[in-house]
């Protein structure tokens, strides 16, 4: 069965340069959820879409934007990149809403280094 | 606030011993309780979940049973393979849809 996946897997980039990182939902799935996850830390919720729509905002610091297509993939855009920027970027979708409850499936991340 | 409490790991056990990974919660009202895992270099997956009290999730050989009255949610498992090393994390989803997670167990099972 097709899975949510994330491009690019490893990312490297300097202080103060711009990444994108980008999420293809499960076929169907209208929902995206984007987390961080810090070196030995639980995931933080950044912020999901339904719809196209920004659905909900969490600890998303102003650097970074995200948006979601009309094909339901969405990117995470970020600037000026500070070195505590360096995590495992997840993305999950879902079906039906943003309902945390919904089952959402995880992407395999995009591991973010900044030097 | 509401939050997620589980036990600090690393957790090391040999093949075929028992689990327990313990989980407590604080919340308002009734959220619904879940395990994920997170295999090496793999997003999380969802291992099993519970929505209301007294329900029984279960899934690979894993059980945890919503208790309310002590506000638990313990991860077990009674006889644990080498392939079930990975990173554990239990989550609540709040009356708000807030999902929460714990800060992660990791699981090393020696052959």
């Amino acid at each position: 069965a097709a899975g949510v996946i994330q491009s690019p897997r490893h990312l490297i980039k300097e202080k103060r340069e711009t990444a994108t990182l980008k999420c293809y939902p499960i076929p169907r799935h209208d929902t995206v959820y984007w987390y961080q996850q810090g070196p030995g830390q639980d995931p933080q919720f950044l912020i999901s879409f339904y719809e196209k729509m920004q659905s909900d905002k969490g600890s998303i610091p102003d650097r970074f934007s995200a948006q979601q297509f009309s094909d339901y993939h969405s990117e995470l855009n970020m600037s000026s990149l500070e070195l505590g920027d360096s995590a495992l970027y997840f993305c999950a979708s879902s079906l039906g809403g943003t309902r945390a409850s919904y089952e959402q499936y995880f992407g395999p991340g995009t591991r973010l280094t900044v030097t | 606030g509401d939050s997620v409490t589980q036990m600090e790991g690393p957790v090391t056990l040999s093949e075929e011993a028992f689990l327990t990974i313990n989980c407590t919660y604080t919340a308002t009202g009734y959220p619904s309780l879940f395990w994920y895992v997170q295999y090496p270099g793999e997003g999380l997956q969802l291992l099993l979940k519970a929505t209301k009290a007294d329900d029984k999730g279960s899934n690979k050989g894993f059980e945890a049973t919503y208790r309310k009255e002590t506000t638990s949610f313990h991860l077990e498992k009674g006889s644990v393979q080498v392939s079930d090393s990975a990173v554990y994390f239990c989550a609540l989803v709040n009356r708000d849809d807030k999902i929460i997670f714990g800060k992660g167990t990791r699981l090393h099972i020696l052959p």
